[in-house]
């Protein structure tokens, strides 16, 4: 598998709440919970906005949530804000001790 | 505060290779493993290699295989890239970043190469 499976585009107007899934297999996804997701905006580097399924790091706002079941993981961003408008993408380590990134999400904020 | 620095970058033609550097601080760098990540342009982020703290193991992904090298040098704080056999598809934004509870917690602003005749 070359990437992980994630939704080209989401949109939600803001304060409504939008989940990006991500889709691998029990290879990867479904292996361990090293699930993490990155928020990149246009020209830039990319930022840890959750790992280990669900864990936020310092800093980042509990707006953001993450989850996963089987072998596919998810992250919700509720309230939506304008300045949530970016590239987001999920990562999972894998059986073959290397890691996969998915596919990338563009989130639009109407 | 966490710096990852990357250098190296530039145009190459086919074939050819180039070695990216990356100066870390702000942290005990040698308590880290360390990740390459690339981004062709206007593509999604890929995952390129990792190396142990003390850089006794490291792994890569499929397609580099056999071209690339991930080295670290603990007393000066970096880690290499050495990419040899270069092609027009390695062309791409390339990324230090650092390992942490199976995450990349910290990223450079990556140092662009490019694969042109």
């Amino acid at each position: 598998q070359s990437a992980l499976t994630q939704p080209d585009s989401v949109s939600g107007s803001p304060g409504q709440s939008i989940t990006i899934s991500c889709t691998g297999t029990s290879s990867d996804v479904g292996s361990d919970n090293s699930v993490s997701w990155y928020q990149q905006y246009p020209g830039k580097a990319p930022k840890l906005m959750i790992y280990q399924v669900s864990i936020r790091p310092s800093g980042v706002s509990s707006r953001f949530s993450g989850s996963k079941s089987g072998n596919t993981a998810s992250l919700t961003i509720s309230g939506l804000q304008a300045e949530d408008e970016a590239d987001y993408y999920c990562c999972s380590h894998t059986t073959r001790i290397t890691y996969l990134f998915g596919t990338g999400t563009k989130v639009t904020v109407l | 505060e966490v710096q990852l620095v990357e250098s190296g970058g530039g145009l190459v033609q086919p074939g050819g290779s180039l070695r990216l550097s990356c100066v870390a601080s702000g942290f005990t760098f040698n308590n880290y493993w360390m990740h390459w990540v690339r981004q062709a342009p206007g593509k999604g982020l890929v995952w390129v290699s990792h190396i142990k703290t003390d850089g006794t193991t490291t792994t890569y992904a499929d397609f580099v295989q056999g071209r690339f090298t991930i080295s670290r040098d603990n007393a000066k704080n970096t880690v290499y890239l050495q990419m040899n056999s270069l092609r027009d598809d390695d062309t791409a934004v390339y990324f230090c970043t650092r390992g942490q509870n199976g995450a990349r917690d910290f990223w450079g602003q990556g140092t662009l190469v490019t694969v042109s005749s």
